[in-house]
């Protein structure tokens, strides 16, 4: 099974609606990070999180928020989705200070119509 | 603020051929360095890294240096193959504060038989 995982793969959704995107993880790492992908623009980083009490936003946060449910999952929401936000959205974890790598999900692409 | 900036693309190459993507930072401090490759369909997944200046990270017949005197991190290999075709993103990360990745724009990467 893969260590990072994401739900849902592929979402197509219209302007207004709510959506909400899951990240699990089986890797026991405290930090979560929420990051979107645009063509041409690399990774946008929009929460992260260094434990389920430390939330913090990132540069591009406006029109998202995150819930930090377990160690394990960490969910970034739209509330009221808009066509910009259509992108490919990565969820990945770190175990720093051990490495300082971060782990991917497979991603969730996402349409707003 | 932090910055990466990497070779646009697309890059086709023939197979067997040598490879070079360009990958210049600008940072605070000492950054780590990364090279990440998101094949098709799939999340980003680190290829190498270098933590210090000099430092070479080396995976899979790639190789980049750490080079603090120009501020770069070029990637290379060899004799590249089918297989390697991808998109390759440049990253630094800080090491205080939030820990968290900048990437590049990515360079997409075709290999042709």
């Amino acid at each position: 099974d893969a260590d990072v995982t994401q739900t849902p793969r592929n979402r197509i959704t219209k302007t207004g609606k709510r959506i909400m995107l899951e990240c699990s993880q089986t890797k026991g790492h405290d930090r979560m990070y929420w990051y979107r992908q645009d063509p041409g623009l690399g990774l946008q980083l929009i929460y992260y999180s260094f434990d389920v009490k430390d939330i913090n936003k990132g540069e591009i946060s406006d029109g998202y928020s995150v819930s930090r449910q377990a160690q394990a999952k960490f969910s970034l929401s739209l509330e009221s989705a808009i066509p910009n936000q259509t992108a490919l959205y990565f969820c990945a974890t770190s175990d720093f200070p051990r490495t300082n790598e971060q782990f991917f999900g497979p991603g969730t692409r996402l349409t707003v119509l | 603020g932090d910055s990466v900036t990497q070779m646009e693309g697309p890059v086709t190459l023939s197979e067997e051929a040598f490879l070079t993507i360009n990958c210049t930072y600008t940072a605070t401090g000492y950054p780590s360095l990364f090279w990440y490759v998101q094949y098709p369909g799939e999340g980003l997944q680190l290829l190498l890294k270098a933590t210090k200046a000099d430092d070479k990270g080396s995976n899979k017949g790639f190789e980049a240096t750490y080079r603090k005197e120009t501020t770069s991190f070029h990637l290379e290999k060899g004799s590249v193959q089918v297989s390697d075709s991808a998109v390759y993103f440049c990253a630094l990360r800080t090491n205080f504060g939030n820990e968290k990745l900048t990437f590049g724009t990515g360079t997409r990467l075709t290999i042709i038989p």
